[in-house]
């Protein structure tokens, strides 16, 4: 089936730094992924839909410059938290539609990378 | 804008028991409903919903759609710890081409 690997899975860094997490496809082409944001105890936030090729689509509210997304193939997405403070600290999860599936349920269906947890001190 | 609505909240029952989860939403161009299955990192993947009235089963595992009363409920039969989880609905909008999710129903399966 197909499958979604996120990296770093947690990741702790100081005030003011910036933090990349990597989204990839492994065995599928993603021409679209998605990055959410998960507080505890809440649900997936839609941050911004990823396009291979071109700009991506933030959600309102979603700082661009502040959250930068680069999709530059059809199989790797980034996400680079960039001067990160404590408020950013979150579970960041990207997610890919499945073109084609096996099951027949077509294009609806998200697969899940496994998330970052990130710390920001 | 799109809205998923789940209940109950949280939901604590005992091995052996039935429990039913809901899902209302408001939608402006419907495609699917979908449930997922958020254990301790990433959802995956258990139903999706595209017609009224059909039920979909996998297991102990149930889920039906009513796109007139709009909302969906998925049955989750002989509970066991395992099935602790927090359950995820979410709609798919065609045009929109993305994906909303409701806050999330906590099951807590005791032995």
């Amino acid at each position: 089936g197909a499958v979604v690997s996120q990296h770093p899975s947690w990741v702790i860094c100081k005030s003011g730094t910036s933090v990349k997490i990597e989204c990839r496809s492994l065995d599928f082409q993603a021409t679209t992924m998605f990055w959410y944001r998960q507080f505890p105890k809440q649900s997936l936030m839609l941050m911004a839909t990823s396009n291979e090729g071109s700009k991506a689509t933030y959600e309102q509210g979603v700082e661009k410059d502040k959250f930068l997304i680069n999709h530059a193939s059809l199989t790797l997405s980034t996400l680079t938290v960039t001067s990160a403070h404590p408020e950013d600290s979150s579970f960041y999860i990207c997610s890919a539609r499945v073109l084609r599936d096996s099951r027949g349920s077509g294009a609806n269906v998200l697969t899940f990378g496994a998330g970052s947890r990130l710390t920001v001190l | 804008e799109d809205k998923v609505v789940q209940s109950p909240l949280s939901l604590v029952v005992h091995e052996g028991d039935t429990v039913t989860l809901n899902c209302s939403y408001e939608v402006t161009n419907f495609r699917s409903l979908l449930w997922y299955k958020q254990e301790k990192k990433a959802p995956t993947f258990l139903f999706m919903l595209t017609s009224s009235g059909i039920e979909k089963k996998s297991g102990r595992l149930s889920s039906i759609l009513d796109k007139k009363e709009l909302f969906s409920i998925l049955n989750i039969t002989a509970t066991q710890t395992g099935d602790s989880a927090v359950y995820l609905c979410a709609l798919y909008n065609t045009n929109a081409g993305k994906s909303t999710f409701g806050d999330g129903t906590t099951l807590t399966v005791k032995p």
